[in-house]
């Protein structure tokens, strides 16, 4: 069964340039989510779909970093413009819904790095 | 808001001593937990997982978990450690099974030969 898709694995830019990181779950996980990993923390959860529609964005900060899942199978998350401290690793993830086992398969994440 | 605390961010053990990481939760219901392996340049791999029942769960590698709702802890334990348990551990705890996971700042075990 092939895993968790992430594209591209490093990234680096300039601060205020933009920068895009593209998903594809396993194949029928309807769930979908975006974490961001700071160097020494554990993942944030940024945003969460379910097919294509948003189930908690909560954490997301909307004035820079937007996401979309169009189709309902993969997703891409952009940053435009960039800052210092989105120097992280996106990590990808996905899980079934409905009786769930609880387990997310993450993806191998992309590093951004942000000069 | 439900939070996750790993008091310890690094741990030192010898090859083949035993193992204890500590989780605290904060959650106000009944928590789902879980523990999951971050290996360098990998992705997080789920290691256990507790949702209700016996309190002592098994997971895969060898690890266990006990759950002891009266300190809110989940404290991950594996009897004899190899060189290869080296990577970075985080507990995790959920209100629903495995969404809106909230992760703790996570644990970095160094095993020495």
């Amino acid at each position: 069964e092939a895993g968790v898709a992430q594209s591209p694995r490093y990234k680096i830019i300039e601060k205020r340039q933009s920068v895009a990181f593209w998903c594809n779950p396993i194949s029928g996980h309807a769930t979908l989510y975006w974490y961001q990993q700071i160097l020494g923390q554990g993942p944030k959860l940024l945003i969460q779909f379910q097919n294509n529609g948003v189930v908690d964005d909560s954490q997301l900060p909307k004035d820079r970093f937007s996401a979309e899942r169009l189709k309902g199978v993969d997703s891409t998350l952009k940053i435009q413009p960039a800052k210092l401290e989105d120097s992280a690793v996106y990590l990808c993830a996905s899980s079934l819904t409905g009786e769930s086992t609880g387990e997310l398969f993450f993806g191998e994440g992309s590093r951004l790095t942000v000069l | 808001a439900q939070s996750v605390t790993q008091p310890d961010i690094h741990i030192t053990v010898s090859e083949g001593a035993s193992l204890e990481l500590r989780c605290n939760y904060s959650y106000g219901a009944t928590p789902y937990l879980f523990w999951y392996v971050q290996s360098p340049g990998q992705g997080l791999q789920l290691l256990l997982k507790y949702f209700s029942g016996d309190t002592l769960v098994q997971g895969i590698k060898g690890f266990e978990a006990e759950f002891k709702r009266s300190q809110s802890s989940f404290n991950l334990r594996k009897p004899s450690v190899h060189w290869s348990d080296a990577a970075e551990y985080f507990c995790a705890v959920s209100g629903l099974a495995g969404n809106m996971l909230t992760f703790g700042g996570g644990t970095r075990l160094m095993v020495k030969p």
